[in-house]
């Protein structure tokens, strides 16, 4: 199975800092990368998918980038109402795996 | 406007099973597979298993294999979530998620998710 691995496990940033999480897949996914936001006790969102495209209603600030086997995920300037824990995933076939995400805080 | 909603919390005592529902509004039914996905405290995703309701056809992540049984009744629009043999390491919050059937698709609607405690 492609094992996905993303760094660092967690962040502290300042309002207003460029923010960079990396995902890593063990095997190339060709775009099939999807980012999620998890606030604390709510559910995933859905940020990105096919790697850099914003889904609707997601702030300009969040981009993503990639193909085959890295992957970020780069808040441009960080806000306040970012802190969450980021997680990717694979797509393209079973079984659909999460990295293990990355926590981000403000400092 | 799509929702997923899912069965209420669940209190367990181990070697018992859980059963968790999952009904869809707002979407076609058939157009759609849906994933299971826990999240234990304090831990990270972790993707179960996916069923193509149309097909009644269902794949399992190799953990959960022969402990997990995941099903759909499309009269109801509604996906099942059957966990057997629990132990204390199966509490978790286990949601349930939508994605597209025809071409590979992220989870781009989720169910509230439903707390599972096992406990003796």
């Amino acid at each position: 199975d492609i094992q996905m691995t993303q760094s660092p496990s967690s962040l502290s940033a300042s309002v207003g800092d460029r923010v960079t999480i990396t995902c890593r897949a063990s095997q190339g996914i060709s775009n099939y990368l999807a980012w999620y936001q998890q606030k604390p006790g709510k559910v995933p969102k859905l940020l990105i998918y096919a790697a850099s495209t914003l889904q609707s209603g997601v702030p300009s600030r969040f981009s993503g980038s990639g193909s085959g086997t890295d992957f970020t995920l780069t808040i441009s300037s960080l806000q306040p109402e970012d802190v969450a824990t980021y997680y990717c995933q694979k797509y393209n076939s079973a079984p659909w795996a999460f990295g293990q995400g990355t926590k981000v805080e403000i400092k | 406007q799509v929702q997923l909603v899912q069965s209420g919390a669940e209190v367990k005592k181990p070697g018992s099973s859980v059963k968790v529902s999952c009904k869809a509004s707002g979407g076609t039914f058939s157009s759609y597979a849906i994933s299971w996905v826990r999240q234990a405290p304090g831990q990270g995703l972790e993707w179960m298993g996916r069923i193509i309701p149309i097909l009644g056809i269902a794949n399992y992540a190799q953990k959960f294999q022969g402990r997990v049984t995941i099903t759909a009744d499309k009269s109801t629009s509604t996906a099942y979530m059957e966990l057997s043999s629990l132990r204390s390491e199966d509490t978790a919050v286990y949601y349930c998620a939508r994605d597209v059937v025809v071409v590979p698709a992220p989870f781009d609607y989720w169910g509230q998710g439903t707390l599972v405690t096992v406990s003796s």
